[in-house]
């Protein structure tokens, strides 16, 4: 299987909170990403976690994770239409990213 | 602020035609980074420059190549473009340490004809 795993899709409606999850095989890494995709546009940093790190907040957004599972998730709280995107989570190897399979967000209004 | 700058953000490129991408940085970071994002899939890194060091990937084709002359612009060079190099090219800078958070760009959408 794939290094790291995302599901491919998840719809919500405007207002509610969103999970996207994430897994992954290799827990060398000391920092893992989420990342924003809009249509046709590149990358956008959401935010980081350190690796020793079970929780972080930042505004509308929750990381956890799980190093015993290498279960990694992003909660969107009170999600918006603008919201709607290709999430992606990395994970940090050695001079490169190593992404996830994306997970496509839907909000619906 | 634009910190890390393609152009084009669209290319049309003939079978076999070569074709240069460009990207820029604001950031003065050490190390630059092309990736290729083909439709749904994930960006997959072709190769990195650490300072001036290049750094490629064990699978990247020979087709593709990379120039760095300075510190803030960093070009890919795709000498005969098939079919299957139609993506979207995506470049990012990081810190050589610390966090080594990557930036990326807009991204560059590459059609081959």
């Amino acid at each position: 299987g794939e290094d790291v795993e995302q599901s491919l899709f998840l719809s919500v409606r405007e207002g509610d909170s969103s999970v996207i999850n994430c897994t992954y095989t290799d827990s060398s890494s000391t920092y893992l990403y989420w990342y924003k995709q809009e249509p046709g546009a590149g990358l956008q940093l959401l935010t980081y976690i350190f690796s020793n790190m079970d929780m972080k907040q930042d505004q509308r957004l929750t990381v956890l994770l799980n190093k015993k599972d290498k279960h990694l998730s992003l909660r969107i709280a009170d999600t918006q239409t603008g919201d709607s995107a290709i999430y992606f989570c990395a994970r940090g190897a050695t001079n490169k990213l190593i992404f996830g399979t994306g997970t496509l967000l839907a909000v619906q209004p | 602020d634009a910190m890390v700058i393609q152009n084009p953000r669209y290319q049309v490129t003939q079978f076999g035609k070569p074709v240069t991408l460009s990207c820029s940085q604001t950031l003065n970071h050490n190390v630059m980074y092309w990736y290729q994002q083909k439709s749904s899939q994930a960006p997959k890194l072709l190769f990195h420059y650490y300072d001036k060091d290049f750094n490629n990937e064990a699978d990247t084709p020979d087709n593709f190549q990379s120039r760095r002359p300075n510190t803030s612009f960093c070009f890919l060079d795709i000498r005969s473009p098939g079919l299957g190099d139609a993506a979207m090219y995506l470049c990012a800078t990081s810190r050589a340490s610390g966090v080594k958070t990557q930036y990326f760009g807009p991204g560059t959408r590459l059609l081959v004809l």
